[in-house]
């Protein structure tokens, strides 16, 4: 059974430019979500996606965004890019029953750089 | 509000020796509790678990009990490996409600000498 896939990997822009990270889920898991991994922050929960609805979202600016389509794969963009955005990216999905497990399975990020 | 509080790492440790990983949890509601590992260049993975409170989650040697009176969940292994050379994440969600994410503490990075 494939694991969740994150792409690009690894991607560099330049301050004021946007990016597009995509995630493709574990075949039947049918919620997303996202989460930035910084040094000095650690671990903090963007959003997630649960049959192509945004479930809940954590505090970040409006300059972050995701959506989900229908073969439950998720992308996030993030506009307006600040050097405060450089960090990993990770996306993990679940089987979301009547709640939330906290089972999550991760993918192995997209290192964004931001110059 | 809630939150999670890891032991600050770098730990180091030589092969065979016994390791202690510190968490405690500020929750508001009953949260279900986490250990989650990282290994260099990879994703996080679920290590173990504990739903509720005296329970123990176990896998790979490691285990944590949930202790509700010290909110507590310290992750043991009484002889590690240079393979067990990671980032160990403490996490917990809130069951039942609407906040469906999990909280995460800093993590604790954990290298075994040979």
């Amino acid at each position: 059974k494939a694991g969740v896939t994150q792409t690009p990997r690894y991607l560099i822009k330049t301050r004021g430019q946007q990016v597009t990270l995509s995630c493709s889920p574990i075949s039947g898991h049918r919620s997303v979500s996202w989460y930035q991994q910084t040094p000095g922050q650690g671990l903090q929960f963007l959003f997630e996606y649960f049959s192509e609805t945004q479930r809940n979202k954590g505090n970040f600016p409006g300059r972050f965004s995701g959506r989900q389509f229908s073969n439950s794969r998720s992308e996030m963009n993030v506009s307006t890019l600040e050097l405060g955005d450089s960090a990993l990216y990770l996306c993990a999905s679940s089987f979301r029953g009547r709640a939330n497990t906290g089972e999550l399975f991760f993918g192995e990020g997209s290192r964004l750089t931001v110059l | 509000g809630d939150s999670v509080t890891q032991m600050e790492g770098p730990v180091t440790l030589s092969e065979e020796a016994f390791l202690t990983i510190n968490c405690t949890y500020t929750a508001t509601g009953y949260p279900s509790l986490f250990w989650y590992v990282q290994y260099p260049g990879e994703g996080l993975q679920l290590l173990l678990k504990a739903t509720k409170a005296d329970d123990k989650g176990s896998n790979k040697g490691f285990e944590a009990t949930y202790r509700k009176e010290t909110t507590s969940f310290h992750l043991e292994k009484g002889s590690v490996q240079v393979s067990d050379s990671a980032v160990y994440f403490c996490a917990l969600i809130l069951s039942g409600g609407s906040q469906g994410n999990l909280i995460f503490g800093k993590g604790t990075k954990l290298s075994v000498k040979p």
